[in-house]
């Protein structure tokens, strides 16, 4: 299953609100996660399931969808938010990742 | 608190063999998978694979599978992968992370919600 995210850079600023897409080349059900990666660190887990976040992730975070299509939104973008974003499959082996979405200023 | 925390940074020649750690804490190791993901420098997440919970049984990228091994130590809550015959396009960050999971209709469809701090392996003459 292909996985594939747009738009591959986005630029934004603080108190924005922004949208990411990410699209499976087949039907995945709900079982989408959207992960965070800042520079030199490992991934955080957003949001699994499609739309279910993270306990301690910040409500600003939002995601939706099912079948082939989901969306991350971030509302009101903080500083700490510009970062790459990733979204990934887990409906069936193998998983995939999409390519990424790095948000900057 | 969980935590995954990984063995150190190596350098292996090609052709060589790499196997990496990620010992596990605060929590029920056996009820969580294992999930490794690597990340060439400068790209994006690979799934490398995922070793299930309770019955150990793995899954890996069919790009891998012939030169990637996974397992887990129950008794020390560690996971270990290794690879073999290593190419320079091995050279990447090796991360684990816990597989929670949502059961649905008998499978358990595993995603990372805890991540190691990561292994830089590098491949080079």
């Amino acid at each position: 299953i292909q996985m594939t995210q747009s738009p591959s850079t986005l630029s934004a600023s603080v108190g924005d609100s922004v949208t990411i897409t990410c699209r499976a080349s087949q039907t995945i059900s709900h079982y989408l996660a959207w992960y965070q990666q800042k520079p030199g660190r490992a991934p955080q887990l957003l949001i699994s399931k499609a739309s279910t976040l993270e306990s301690g992730v910040p409500s600003r975070f939002s995601g939706s969808g099912s079948g082939t299509e989901f969306t991350l939104t971030i509302d009101s973008l903080q500083p700490e938010d510009f970062a790459t974003y990733f979204c990934q499959h887990y409906n069936n082996f193998p998983y995939t990742f999409g390519q990424g979405t790095k948000l900057d200023i | 608190q969980v935590h995954l925390v990984q063995s150190g940074a190596e350098m292996r020649r090609p052709g060589a063999s790499v196997k990496v750690s990620c010992k596990a804490s605060g929590y029920t190791f056996t009820n969580y998978g294992i999930t490794w993901v690597r990340q060439a420098p400068g790209q994006g997440l690979e799934w490398v694979g995922t070793i299930s919970s309770y019955y150990d049984n793995t899954y890996m990228a069919e790009n891998l599978q012939d030169r990637v091994t996974m397992t887990r130590d129950s008794s020390t809550d560690t996971a270990y992968i290794e690879v073999t015959s290593l190419r320079f396009d091995d050279t990447a960050i090796y991360y684990c992370a816990r597989g929670s999971w949502n059961y649905d209709a008998g499978v358990r469809h595993y995603y990372m919600d805890v991540w190691g701090k990561g292994t830089a392996v590098t491949v080079s003459s």
